[in-house]
């Protein structure tokens, strides 16, 4: 597609459920991110994958936080446990080398 | 880490009226300044960045002014329209876009 696709869009959960949010980054795009907007506020840094290296984690607010991105393309992100305070919209985005990110959608979730 | 504030949190200005958002960085090393534009539903997208070797960057009724010294930039909006009404984020990163840390948003009401 010609941009950054997110799945799904709206994603309502009961508390203590897992959840998967999946990113398609455009194609071709080395680096990934994954950020987080609670209501009414700014984006907050979760993690970020570019190339082969190691992702930078360093964002993630918990271990019940992951993700992986397979074959250099697709990511998913998983939360286990999900809690209340993990409600908000979760943000991929993509890019090459020397671009700033391009974003998708976002897929809100909302844990009852 | 890189801290940015961004103020004003609000703002409300006549069509045809200018509006100036301004934001501040901590970190030294910060030399890439992007200006992100996020309509409801949607994630932000690019709208104008500078890089720390320019003072001022324009594309037609957007500028962007860097102060390197006072670690401050500052977006302008002139000849302001009612499409404009959205919320600007600003962000800040010691790459080519590699994670950016955001500020808080603007959220800007072009009043017809």
């Amino acid at each position: 597609g010609a941009g950054v696709s997110q799945s799904p869009s709206n994603k309502v959960t009961e508390k203590g459920k897992d959840v998967e949010l999946r990113c398609d980054p455009i194609s071709g795009h080395t680096a990934l991110y994954w950020y987080r907007q609670s209501l009414g506020q700014g984006l907050e840094f979760l993690i970020y994958f570019q190339g082969n290296s190691a992702p930078d984690k360093s964002g993630l607010p918990s271990d019940r936080f992951s993700a992986e991105r397979t074959g250099g393309s697709v990511s998913t992100l998983t939360i286990q446990r999900t809690q209340q305070e993990d409600s908000a919209v979760y943000l991929c985005a993509s890019s090459s080398r020397a671009q700033s990110p391009f974003f998708g959608p976002g897929t809100r979730l909302t844990v009852l | 880490g890189e801290n940015v504030e961004q103020h004003p949190s609000t703002l409300s200005v006549q069509e045809g009226d200018s509006a100036v958002i301004k934001c501040t960085y901590s970190d030294s090393a910060s030399n890439y300044f992007p200006w992100y534009k996020q309509e409801l539903g949607k994630g932000p997208q690019l709208i104008i960045d500078i890089r720390s070797n320019v003072g001022e960057k324009k594309d037609q009724r957007i500028a962007v002014t860097l102060n390197k010294t006072a670690k401050h930039f500052s977006l302008h909006i002139t000849e302001t329209q009612p499409e404009d009404s959205a919320v600007y984020f600003c962000a800040a990163s010691d790459g080519d876009g590699e994670k950016l840390t955001f500020g808080t948003g603007t959220r800007l009401t072009i009043i017809p």
